[in-house]
């Protein structure tokens, strides 16, 4: 059963401490995506990656967040320092991007409070 | 600016009701057109739509596509306290070989017995 693993699944953290959380794509899928879901601003994209590449990080906060793809099994997102505003459910999703399949398939999702 | 706007953005229905979910959407490449359904946890897919006029069917859902004026509705017929859910509609976007996707606010629907 092929499915998109994040963990953790749950992280409460303080304020200035770092998190990260880690995201196994489906096996064979190229591209992995972050997105970020709150109540007020729904899904949003942070970054997706390409065969490990950074095509778009446009949508994360530069200074303190990171995306990286040390392998083709493992997608990391980063933040530090955390901030109280950066509460929210955290959902990776990959995709195969074979001919006219544009689906994205979605892990859990690792739900962050800093308090 | 968005360039996913759904519409309404939460909505609560009788049981046997049909609601009509909308998104429209403003982007340079279109690709597609998707739709997802969100319960409590991840979304999962539901339609991928590509051409204008085509009806995607399944079960009591189903969607079509207006490439002309930028939107997609999703119908739900006869729905059922099940189909409670966030709907959330996503346009793929094209440059080159690379894709994203990106997601409207969703809509919320609730359905009472």
């Amino acid at each position: 059963d092929a499915r998109v693993t994040q963990t953790p699944r749950h992280k409460v953290t303080e304020m200035g401490q770092e998190v990260t959380m880690r995201c196994q794509p489906i096996l064979g899928h190229n591209t992995v995506f972050w997105y970020r879901q709150t109540m007020m601003q729904g899904l949003e994209l942070l970054a997706y990656f390409r065969n490990r590449a950074p095509l778009d990080d446009s949508g994360m906060p530069k200074d303190r967040f990171s995306a990286e793809m040390p392998d083709a099994t493992l997608a990391t997102l980063k933040i530090q320092p955390s901030e109280p505003r950066d509460s929210a459910v955290y959902f990776c999703a990959s995709g195969p991007r074979g001919g006219m399949e544009a689906e994205a398939f979605f892990g859990q999702g690792t739900r962050l409070t800093v308090v | 600016e968005d360039k996913v706007v759904q519409s309404p953005l939460s909505l609560v229905v009788h049981e046997g009701d049909t609601v009509t979910l909308n998104c429209s959407y403003e982007v340079t490449n279109f690709r597609s057109l998707l739709w997802y359904k969100q319960e409590k946890k991840a979304p999962t897919f539901l339609f991928m739509l590509t051409s204008s006029g085509i009806e995607k069917k399944s079960g009591r859902l189903s969607s079509i596509l207006d490439k002309k004026e930028l939107f997609s509705i999703l119908n739900i017929t006869a729905t059922q306290t099940g189909d409670s859910a966030i709907y959330l509609c996503a346009v793929e976007e094209s440059g080159g070989s690379n894709y994203k996707l990106t997601f409207g606010k969703g809509t919320l629907l609730t359905v009472n017995p």
